[in-house]
């Protein structure tokens, strides 16, 4: 089946650096990735979709500048967590589309800033 | 702008008994309904969808029904065991990139 791979599982940072974390589809190509954010016992909030080869959409209220997307290949997507503050602590969770609709999630990244 | 609401957000069973979860959603255009179900600190992981095409769906002891007019869509888990304790999200999709999400509904199965 479709699996997706995230690493790293979870890293601790002091605020004011940067963070990547990266997203590989490893048996499938997705044109499509998708990032999202988890705060604890809450729901899934997509901040950005990735596509391969072009500008990564931004939901409404995500800094473009502050989570840099970069979709560089058809199975890898990395997201840039800039000048992490501590506020920027959460699990980051990227999913990709394999053909349908059904997305197939990471095991996700665990960010914590101090 | 779109929305999915689940209720209930906390749902306590006995093991043995069935457990159902309900959605909605907003945009009339949806036409394809995961089901998530998400174990503490691990991935959501797809247990079944359904598409608009079809009213009802089943895998074993899970099963899933849509009705399109009344925007409503349920899963529904029968003879629930311990290891169905877990997040379920359910979400709606109108085929374009985007996949809206519910809040959750945290199951507990009681043995």
């Amino acid at each position: 089946g479709a699996v997706v791979s995230q690493h790293p599982s979870w890293v601790i940072c002091k605020s004011g650096t940067s963070v990547k974390i990266e997203c590989r589809s490893l048996d499938f190509q997705a044109t499509t990735m998708f990032w999202y954010r988890q705060f604890p016992k809450q729901s899934l909030m997509l901040m950005a979709t990735s596509n391969e080869g072009s500008k990564a959409t931004y939901e409404q209220g995500v800094e473009k500048d502050k989570f840099l997307i970069n979709h560089a290949s058809l199975t890898l997507s990395t997201l840039t967590v800039t000048s992490a503050h501590p506020e920027d602590s959460s699990f980051y969770i990227c999913s990709a589309r394999e053909g349908g609709q059904g997305q197939f999630f990471g095991p996700g990244t665990r960010l914590t800033v101090l | 702008g779109e929305n999915v609401e689940q209720h209930p957000s906390t749902l306590s069973v006995q093991e043995g008994d069935s457990a159902v979860i309900k959605c909605t959603y907003s945009d009339s255009a949806s036409n394809y309904f995961p089901w998530y179900k998400q174990e503490l600190g691990k991935r959501p992981q797809l247990i079944i969808d359904i598409r608009s095409n079809v009213g009802e769906k089943k895998d074993q002891r899970i099963a899933v029904t849509l009705n399109k007019t009344a925007k409503h869509f349920s899963l529904h888990i029968t003879e629930t065991q311990p290891e169905d304790s877990a997040v379920y999200f359910c979400a709606a999709s109108t085929g374009g990139f985007k996949t809206i999400f519910g809040a959750g509904t945290r199951l507990f199965v009681k043995a």
